[in-house]
């Protein structure tokens, strides 16, 4: 139980285009999904907290414009990165949770922007 | 500012032996507590989650919490090369119970 599929797993895309991240939770209704990225070698850094039918939460530093957010449904959440620049090459991270449950994660997106 | 702990690392022990991670944390309100396992180039993973003072089996693993002095470690038994890959610590409150606070991890390499 407690899977969470996220797609793609790869992405190579050129520099201002914007790219669409999916994240479901596949055998259980998520009151909230989290969407992380990850610097090679560096910790988890969380970038919002998504409830479904509300807004996403945004992390200090984090743009909201740049990376939105769209929680239509207690099962999808997904993260657009709008005007993708090399700097915004990362890995990114999805995890849902229902209730006080611990949080289970997706496989994870490589996002490469040339 | 609410912090969460770790040693770096790398912490290397020999196949079979016991591998003994920790982690503390400075808010005192903490109430829920969980340890990762992340490959490299991997996303988590979770291995144990524990809620209450005392100590928590599952398998190889042992969760220990003691909130009096605001630690939580990570046993792991009979280390497997397997096993090697970073361990993160996370930690909740009742204040926030949806945003985790995470350590930086602690690396584990268990050599054959």
């Amino acid at each position: 139980g407690a899977v969470v599929s996220q797609h793609p797993s790869w992405v190579i895309c050129k520099s201002g285009t914007s790219v669409k991240i999916e994240c479901r939770s596949l055998d259980f209704q998520a009151t909230t999904m989290f969407w992380y990225r990850q610097f090679p070698k560096q910790s988890l850094m969380l970038m919002a907290t998504s409830n479904e039918g509300s807004k996403a939460t945004y992390e200090q530093g984090v743009e909201k414009d740049k990376f939105l957010i769209n929680h239509a449904s207690l099962t999808l959440s997904t993260l657009t990165v709008t005007s993708a620049h090399p700097e915004d090459s990362s890995f990114y991270i999805c995890s849902a949770k229902v209730g006080s449950q611990p949080q289970h994660f997706g496989d994870g997106t490589r996002l490469s922007i040339l | 500012q609410k912090e969460v702990e770790q040693n770096s690392g790398p912490l290397s022990v020999p196949e079979g032996a016991i591998a003994s991670l920790n982690c503390t944390y400075s808010d005192r309100g903490s109430q829920s507590f969980f340890w990762y396992r992340q490959y490299s180039g991997k996303s988590p993973e979770l291995i144990m989650f524990i809620y209450s003072n005392g100590d928590k089996e599952d398998g190889r693993f042992t969760a220990q919490l003691n909130k009096a002095s605001q630690y939580v470690s990570l046993l792991i038994r009979d280390s497997q090369p397997s096993d090697s890959a970073t361990y993160l610590c996370a930690v909740n409150n009742a204040g926030n119970n949806r945003k985790l606070i995470w350590g930086l991890g602690t690396s584990l390499a268990v050599n054959p």
